[in-house]
């Protein structure tokens, strides 16, 4: 298993501001993940990010909006830009099990973002 | 495509008493199945999963699923519950690294 942490945990940030949430796990990991979970609702996917490449944007989410850094095998950040209350969530970032298909993802504790 | 179903967005249960979880997926492709527990203010955390073989899954804290191909569906159960399994519990689909969530079942426990 993996052990991940999230800064921050929560915070409260004014719209057209930008957060980068930092991601850390205790191993080294060739994909990490980014999530969001709207307020009550369920996961989705932002983008895959894999060191040393450009991260993987799911269909709704862009680049400018999301920009994900991933500079070594433990570590990465997502930041939302230009921030409005739509981007009210938590945040959470996961690793891939193992190499192989179909292994469990471990999640980070996420970061709870309020925009005001 | 694939896709996930939880038909049910709370489901209150005294304690003790068993519960059932529902999932249904779909998919064009061989599956891997999961079930995750998210307890408030944090993250997820893996129950059981199904990736082939014996198609009842045996997981964490007294926790079962069983994989029924031919009604695409992945129920959770557990015979017994305690106070303490209150979560939101969410079924996945994965395969080739991406994972589809359902929309989460909120289990509350009564006294």
């Amino acid at each position: 298993s993996a052990v991940i942490s999230q800064k921050p945990s929560r915070d409260i940030c004014q719209r057209g501001t930008s957060l980068t949430i930092q991601c850390q796990v205790d191993s080294q990991v060739t994909m990490m993940f980014w999530y969001r979970q709207q307020p009550g609702q369920s996961l989705t996917l932002i983008a895959t990010a894999n060191q040393g490449s450009e991260a993987t944007y799911e269909s709704g989410f862009v680049i400018d909006k999301f920009p994900i850094s991933r500079p070594n095998l433990t570590f990465s950040t997502l930041t939302v830009s230009n921030m409005s209350p739509e981007d009210s969530s938590i945040y959470l970032c996961s690793v891939d099990g193992t190499s192989g298909r179909g292994n469990e993802q471990y999640f980070g504790p996420g970061t709870r973002l309020t925009v005001t | 495509a694939q896709s996930v179903t939880q038909l049910d967005s709370q489901v209150p249960v005294f304690e003790e008493a068993p519960v059932e979880l529902r999932c249904n997926y779909s998919s064009s492709v061989s599956v891997y199945l999961f079930w995750y527990v998210q307890y408030p203010n944090q993250g997820l955390q893996l129950l059981l999963k199904y990736l082939s073989g014996s198609t009842l899954v045996k997981g964490i804290n007294g926790f079962e699923a069983e994989f029924n191909k031919s009604q695409t569906s992945f129920h959770l159960r557990k015979p017994s519950v305690h106070i303490s399994d209150t979560a939101e519990y969410f079924c996945a689909v994965g395969g080739t690294y991406k994972y589809i969530f359902g929309t989460g079942t909120r289990l509350k426990v009564l006294a």
